[in-house]
């Protein structure tokens, strides 16, 4: 079974739509991260989170929020999507205790807003 | 200067060939370093770690000159399969914070 888990794989939905993206991990990781990553633009952090309840912006957290209410789950959404939300997001968790902050990714999923 | 930067390429090379990417990053007191590896359309995965006295794992070396700020990756004997994007990746020091991630350098190997 793979560590880190994300909901849908793709998604095609309309302009204006509320939509809810789910990470859900088995690792016991404390970290969890949401990136969105384009062509040409590499992966860009939208939310963060150090535990549960904790929640922190990244480099592009306009039109996105998250909610971390269990250590295992980091949930992404856009509450009004638009077409220049289409990319592949990632989420990614990591251990605190390790030290170096190295970050586990689950499978991505492609979202298309038409 | 950008806070990780790379040579996007792409890196055209034959099977066999050796292959070196470059990376450099902005702050100084960042501690730790990695490379990524992410194939089209998946996930980065993490193939390795970068150490100060510099760290082999097979046909990959990776080299960090704390004193130029820049992390290298070198790749010996090519493979087909090392076809890829690879993210050079900095732990900022700052508490608190996310990894920093370069947009990636592609290989492209052919036969």
């Amino acid at each position: 079974d793979a560590d880190v888990t994300q909901t849908p794989r793709n998604r095609i939905t309309k302009t204006g739509k509320r939509i809810m993206l789910e990470c859900s991990q088995t690792k016991g990781h404390d970290r969890m991260y949401w990136y969105r990553q384009d062509p040409g633009l590499g992966l860009r952090l939208i939310y963060y989170s150090f535990d549960v309840k904790d929640i922190n912006k990244g480099e592009i957290s306009d039109g996105y929020s998250v909610s971390r209410q269990a250590q295992a789950k980091f949930s992404l959404s856009l509450e009004s999507a638009i077409p220049n939300q289409t990319a592949l997001y990632f989420c990614a968790t990591s251990d605190h205790s390790t030290g170096d902050n190295e970050q586990f990714f689950g499978p991505g999923t492609r979202l298309t807003v038409l | 200067r950008k806070e990780v930067e790379q040579d996007p390429g792409p890196f055209n090379v034959p099977e066999g060939a050796t292959v070196a990417f470059n990376c450099t990053y902005s702050n100084s007191a960042s501690q730790s370093f990695f490379w990524y590896r992410q194939d089209c359309r998946k996930e980065p995965k993490l193939l390795m770690s970068v150490y100060s006295s510099g760290n082999e794992d097979g046909r990959f070396t990776a080299q960090l000159n704390r004193a130029s700020q820049y992390i290298s990756l070198l790749i010996r004997d090519s493979k087909l399969s090392d076809s890829a994007t690879y993210l050079c990746v900095v732990n900022p020091p700052q508490a608190g914070t996310a990894l920093i991630f370069g947009k990636g350098t592609t290989l492209s190997v052919s036969s």
